[in-house]
């Protein structure tokens, strides 16, 4: 079963500059989420989405955007790149949403940003 | 506002020994915990987690301790061995929140032979 794919591995971007990040969840999940991992700052939650929709943001700026389509895959868009955005950028995927219980959030490799 | 904390950014243990990670948080709504563990170039994956109406938690070496009234969580590996060496992220689900989980700062352990 292949696992949550993660496109592209690294990048490099200049300040100004726009970024798409592409996810693909695991075959039949429908929730994938984007965490945003500097150093120091753990993981930050950015935003969930479900059956198309965002589900829940976090407190991000509103360069940070990012869609669902009908399959599940994941994108997230950063736009007018700051030096500050150099982070990993994490997708997890769920098999659905979770009312009760610890529904575990199964992550990607993550994709590298680096801005100059 | 770092709502869930690990003030260790690093831990060096033994191997064979045991190793304990910490991690505190402030938050009363969070209801469930959970611990992922992180090597380098790959995706944090899922360890052990823990209700907020349970106090411990095991499976195989590693065992997970809750003190609801300290607001603290601990992670406990027994034995720890090379393989363990890796970053630990502790992490905590808002029940208002339903997938979004608050993650700490992380911790790099490193099991010495």
């Amino acid at each position: 079963k292949a696992g949550v794919t993660q496109t592209p591995r690294y990048l490099i971007k200049t300040r100004g500059q726009q970024v798409t990040l592409s996810c693909s969840p695991i075959s039949g999940h429908r929730s994938v989420s984007w965490y945003q991992q500097t150093p120091g700052q753990g993981l930050q939650f950015l935003f969930e989405y479900f059956s198309e929709t965002q589900r829940n943001k976090g407190n991000f700026p509103g360069r940070f955007s990012g869609r669902q389509f009908s399959n599940s895959r994941s994108e997230m868009n950063v736009s007018t790149l700051e030096l500050g955005d150099s982070a990993l950028y994490l997708c997890a995927s769920s098999l659905r949403r979770a009312v009760s219980g610890a529904n575990v959030l199964t992550f990607g490799a993550g994709s590298r940003l680096t801005v100059l | 506002d770092q709502q869930v904390k690990q003030n260790s950014p690093s831990l060096s243990v033994q191997e064979g020994r045991i190793s304990i990670l910490n991690c505190d948080y402030t938050n009363s709504m969070f209801d469930y915990f959970l611990w992922y563990k992180k090597y380098p170039a790959e995706g944090p994956t899922f360890l052990i987690s823990i209700s907020s109406i349970k106090d411990k938690n095991e499976d195989g070496r590693f065992t997970v301790f809750l003190n609801k009234s300290a607001k603290h969580l601990s992670l406990h590996i027994v034995p720890s061995q090379p393989g363990d060496s890796a970053v630990y992220f502790c992490a905590a689900r808002d029940e208002g929140g339903a997938q979004k989980l608050v993650f700490g700062q992380g911790t790099r352990l490193t099991i010495n032979p």
